[in-house]
């Protein structure tokens, strides 16, 4: 059973970079039959798609937040990361990880998700 | 940037009810359209892919239909364990994807 584990800070400093990793057990992030993505959810609000990235190393990002977004990934350790940069209030979210399956691009495993605030 | 709107935005209904919520996007999107189910203080689950495949290990009272910009999500007879928000997904314009903003189904 794949199992995604999201792990980081959970308050960040208004100004700083947001740092989390998703970390796959179950199956190899290296099968090239999915995207690595991430996904965040402010408090009672709706999804907002984040990034995503291959095994190889490509990746996508939301144009909305693509000049703070690095998405990385370590195949070695069956584990990808999100670095958002310069957060403010507005990044305050749930942070979840999730499998996008090639090639309709739906998520069929998900993190169990991540509180990150941002507050001095 | 494709907008899912999601109708309504919440409902309350019975155990047992026929439940129906609609998702419908700014422009077509063939059938690129999925569906999951939040809980409170849970991840989204996956329960339609494609406008109408079921997940695996999703119940069959779940069932999804459409094509272009509108669709459906049904649940034929509503248990108690399908109360929950409800989310549309477009995967059509790939990577960019986009939800809808949700429908809480709340009990009568």
């Amino acid at each position: 059973q794949v199992q995604l584990q999201e792990s980081g800070p959970g308050l960040v400093k208004p100004s700083q970079t947001l740092s989390l990793t998703c970390t796959v057990s179950g199956g190899s992030i290296s099968s090239g039959s999915y995207y690595w993505s991430w996904i965040r959810q402010p408090a009672g609000k709706g999804l907002e798609w984040i990034g995503r990235i291959y095994t190889s190393g490509s990746t996508n990002y939301n144009p909305s937040l693509k000049s703070r977004v690095t998405i990385s990934v370590d195949t070695s350790k069956n584990q990808f990361s999100l670095k958002l940069s310069s957060v403010t209030a507005a990044d305050t979210a749930v942070y979840y990880c999730a499998r996008g399956v090639i090639p309709l691009y739906y998520f069929d495993y998900w993190g169990q998700g991540t509180l990150v605030t941002v507050s001095s | 940037d494709i907008q899912m709107t999601q109708s309504p935005s919440s409902l309350s209904a019975s155990v047992g009810d026929r439940v129906t919520i609609t998702c419908r996007a700014s422009q077509s999107i063939s059938s690129y359209l999925n569906w999951y189910q939040q809980k409170p203080g849970k991840a989204p689950k996956l329960l339609i892919y494609a406008t109408s495949s079921l997940q695996s290990g999703v119940p069959s009272r779940f069932s999804g239909s459409g094509s272009g910009t509108d669709f459906t999500l049904t649940i034929s007879s509503l248990q108690p364990e399908d109360f929950a928000t409800y989310y549309c997904q477009q995967s059509y314009s790939t990577p960019q994807v986009t939800f809808g903003g949700g429908t809480k189904v709340e009990i009568k």
